[in-house]
C-alpha cells in the first residue's frame, strides 16, 4: 500500500473549519484513502474514504486533487469534541491486501474553545 | 445497531500467563480483523480472518500470538507466556467482506506486569 505523510499536529479555533492535509504520491489507480479518527482511549472511529471523486458525509468532506497525489479532510464546523488523532491510510480494497489498514503516526488535531 | 465489541476492556496480568482476548463483531460481517496499538503509536494489523478461516496471519509478532473464528463470528485472540512487551492496546474490527470499510471495537487495554 502507498504510505502517507501527514502534519503531526494542527490546531483550530472551534466553529472554524478544519483542513486535514495528507499527501500519498505513491497511490495506485486501485488504492482508496481512508480517513480515520481516534479520540483518546477509544478505538478508531471511520470517517470517510474516496477513489477519486469528493466526497462528503455527515461528519466531514474528502477532497482529493486530480492526479490522487494529496487529499484534504474537512470538518466544516469543528467542536471540541472532533480534537483527535487523524489517520489518512491508503488501501488496495481487493488483492492480497485484503483491505488491511496501515496506519501511520495520524495528525494530533486540537479543537480550540 | 450493535457496534463491535471487545471483552474484556482491560486485563493485568503476570509475565508468562496466558490471555484470552474476544471479539464480537457486527452481525453479518464476515470480514474481522486483529490490530495492535503501542503507546503511540498507530494500530498494526495482526491477523485478518474472512470466515472461519485465518487469511493473512501475516502481523503475527511470533508463535506466541494465536486467533480463532469458529463460528465465522466471534474471534478470540490468544497469548501464551506473555511478556512485557505484549503490553498494548488490542483492537478489532469487522466489515462486510474483504475490502469492505472496517469499524473498530473499543479495545482491550493488556498490560504484563
Amino acid at each position: 500500500d502507498a504510505k502517507t505523510t501527514q502534519p503531526t499536529s494542527m490546531d483550530c479555533a472551534e466553529g472554524r473549519a478544519a483542513n486535514l492535509p495528507c499527501n500519498h504520491s505513491t497511490i495506485s489507480g486501485n488504492e482508496y484513502v481512508y480517513w480515520y479518527r481516534q479520540i483518546h482511549s477509544q478505538g478508531p472511529q471511520y470517517i470517510i474514504h474516496g477513489l477519486k471523486n469528493n466526497e462528503t458525509n455527515e461528519m466531514a468532506s474528502l477532497i482529493i486533487t486530480e492526479d490522487r497525489k494529496s487529499s484534504t479532510l474537512i470538518l466544516p464546523h469543528a467542536t471540541l469534541r472532533d480534537t483527535a488523532v487523524y489517520y489518512c491510510i491508503v488501501t488496495n480494497a481487493g488483492g492480497t491486501s485484503y483491505g488491511k489498514l496501515t496506519f501511520g503516526q495520524g495528525t494530533i488535531l486540537t479543537v480550540h474553545p | 445497531g450493535a457496534g463491535v465489541s471487545q471483552t474484556p476492556s482491560n486485563k493485568v496480568t503476570e509475565k508468562g500467563k496466558y490471555v484470552e482476548l474476544r471479539c464480537d463483531p457486527i452481525s453479518g460481517h464476515t470480514a474481522l480483523y486483529w490490530y495492535r496499538q503501542s503507546l503511540g503509536q498507530g494500530p498494526e494489523f495482526l491477523i485478518y480472518f474472512q470466515g472461519t478461516g485465518a487469511a493473512d496471519d501475516s502481523g503475527l509478532p511470533n508463535d506466541r500470538f494465536f486467533a480463532v473464528r469458529p463460528e465465522g463470528s466471534v474471534s478470540t485472540l490468544k497469548i501464551q507466556r506473555t511478556e512485557r512487551g505484549d503490553s498494548a492496546v488490542y483492537l478489532c474490527a469487522s466489515s462486510l467482506g474483504w475490502g469492505n470499510t472496517q469499524y473498530f471495537g473499543p479495545g482491550t487495554r493488556l498490560t504484563v506486569l
